[in-house]
């Protein structure tokens, strides 16, 4: 068990749909990442935050939003959801925001079935 | 930006050897780590490398080349337990410190 929890485990949606991710970092980490797992794109990195503030950007979609709460949970916001969307979306947490030696530490993932 | 290559599959038999060998392109290197994820399940650290040379963890053990870009991980004594896909990542300064993957190597091992 990684400390990072993540829910819902599975969900199943409808295409147009919209959808929220949750996401508890482990305990006294500041850093939070979320990853899509599908399986022709290996994992791609979405967005970062840290302390609440967004960190970095990758490969996320207009239709797709995070934030970072004061708790330090975060929310990942999928929304106008397509067939393609539907992949296992991980969030992952570190204590930092140092590039070296950082390891980052993954929750379960969540299963996203659009239909 | 950045980009990684790796095998796709590898497939060896119990007690063997196997290498799965990562090329990395990044803009700025802080490192190469390796992580291992079962099938469906979160992928978990297995090493980093930061400096050249041989880092070993029991079984594993991952390489590093800075001047070529290339880093490898070694699986020693493998058990059946081990087939999984293995992912080596590297930091790139404009990703934050986010993980950038690469697509991951299967490795089978049958008996």
């Amino acid at each position: 068990d990684s400390g990072v929890t993540q829910t819902p485990k599975h969900l199943i949606t409808a295409t147009g749909q919209r959808v929220t991710l949750r996401c508890s970092p482990r305990s006294g980490d500041l850093s939070v990442y979320w990853y899509q797992q599908s399986l022709d794109q290996g994992l791609q990195f979405l967005i970062q935050y840290y302390n609440g503030e967004e960190r970095a950007k990758g490969n996320i979609l207009e239709r797709f939003s995070a934030q970072q709460f004061p708790d330090l949970h975060s929310e990942l916001n999928l929304s106008s959801l397509e067939l393609g969307d539907s992949a296992l979306y991980f969030c992952a947490s570190s204590v930092g925001d140092r590039v070296g030696g950082n390891t980052i530490y993954f929750g379960e993932g969540s299963w996203l079935t659009v239909v | 930006g950045q980009s990684l290559e790796q095998p796709s599959e590898v497939t060896a038999v119990e007690g063997a050897i196997v290498q799965i060998n990562c090329t990395y392109q990044t803009s700025g290197f802080y490192g190469l780590s390796w992580y291992q994820q079962h099938d469906g399940g979160a992928p978990t650290f297995l090493s980093y490398n930061a400096l050249d040379g041989l880092e070993e963890t029991g079984r594993f053990s991952s390489f590093l080349s800075r001047s070529d870009s290339y880093g490898y991980l070694l699986l020693q004594e493998l058990q059946m337990k081990d087939s999984a896909s293995y992912f080596c990542a590297v930091r790139d300064i404009q990703a934050g410190t986010a993980l950038i993957f690469g697509k991951g190597t299967t490795l089978s091992v049958s008996s």
